[in-house]
């Protein structure tokens, strides 16, 4: 049983181009969780998804960033017009539900350039 | 002031050492508490999970929350090699149960294990 997968594990953009991080929860799970660790700091809470809706994005940045779990496919994490200051580790974590434990992928490393 | 401290490190010790790790916090509604522990350019993994005041132990490891001090600790006894990782504690206010619904995490603390 494949535990959740990110990818990719490293993205390279420029200044002002687009990066799109992918998360494809475990088997089963159907509700999602993106976390950003900015370096020297801990992991911060950016946004819930389950299936089709966003329940609680109360962490994410108001502009550029967006989040979405479609019916099909995996989840996406998306900035637009990416700035030096979004380099950071994004982490998708799956849960069962909402009160049982979340596992944690193995990360996206996005670098700014 | 940060809603949750815990010291950077990094911290060295020899192997078969008592490792202290800790962890204080200022909001009073956070009901339950973790441990996770992560590996260089891995995600992390829960090690122990607790709710309110008590000891919690899982083989070489016991997890401690003092909710009067809002001090948590995380002990691994007879430390190995293998337990070189970056320790993370994360909380969540009631109602979030262990699941990763609104963490907020500690910056961690760096572990070595010198054999």
């Amino acid at each position: 049983n494949a535990g959740v997968m990110q990818n990719p594990r490293h993205l390279v953009r420029r200044r002002g181009q687009e990066a799109r991080l992918r998360c494809s929860p475990m088997k089963g799970h159907s509700h999602v969780y993106w976390y950003r660790q900015l370096p020297e700091e801990g992991l911060k809470f950016m946004v819930y998804l389950q299936k089709e809706n966003i329940i609680d994005e109360s962490g994410m940045p108001k502009e550029r960033f967006s989040a979405e779990f479609p019916k099909e496919g995996p989840s996406i994490l998306r900035i637009q017009q990416v700035v030096r200051g979004d380099s950071a580790a994004y982490f998708c974590a799956s849960s069962l539900n909402m009160n049982t434990e979340a596992f944690f992928g193995q990360g996206t490393r996005l670098t700014v350039v | 002031q940060k809603e949750v401290e815990q010291d950077p490190g990094p911290l060295s010790v020899p192997e078969g050492a008592i490792v202290s790790l800790n962890c204080t916090y200022s909001n009073s509604a956070f009901q339950y508490f973790m441990w996770y522990r992560q590996y260089s350019r891995k995600g992390p993994e829960l090690l122990m999970y607790t709710y309110s005041s008590g000891n919690k132990e899982d083989g070489r490891f016991t997890a401690q929350v003092d909710k009067s001090s809002k001090y948590i600790s995380l002990f691994i006894r007879d430390s190995q090699p293998s337990d070189s990782a970056t320790y993370l504690c994360a909380m969540s206010e009631a109602d979030s149960g262990a699941g990763s619904y609104q963490l907020t995490f500690g910056k961690g603390t760096k572990l070595s294990v010198i054999p």
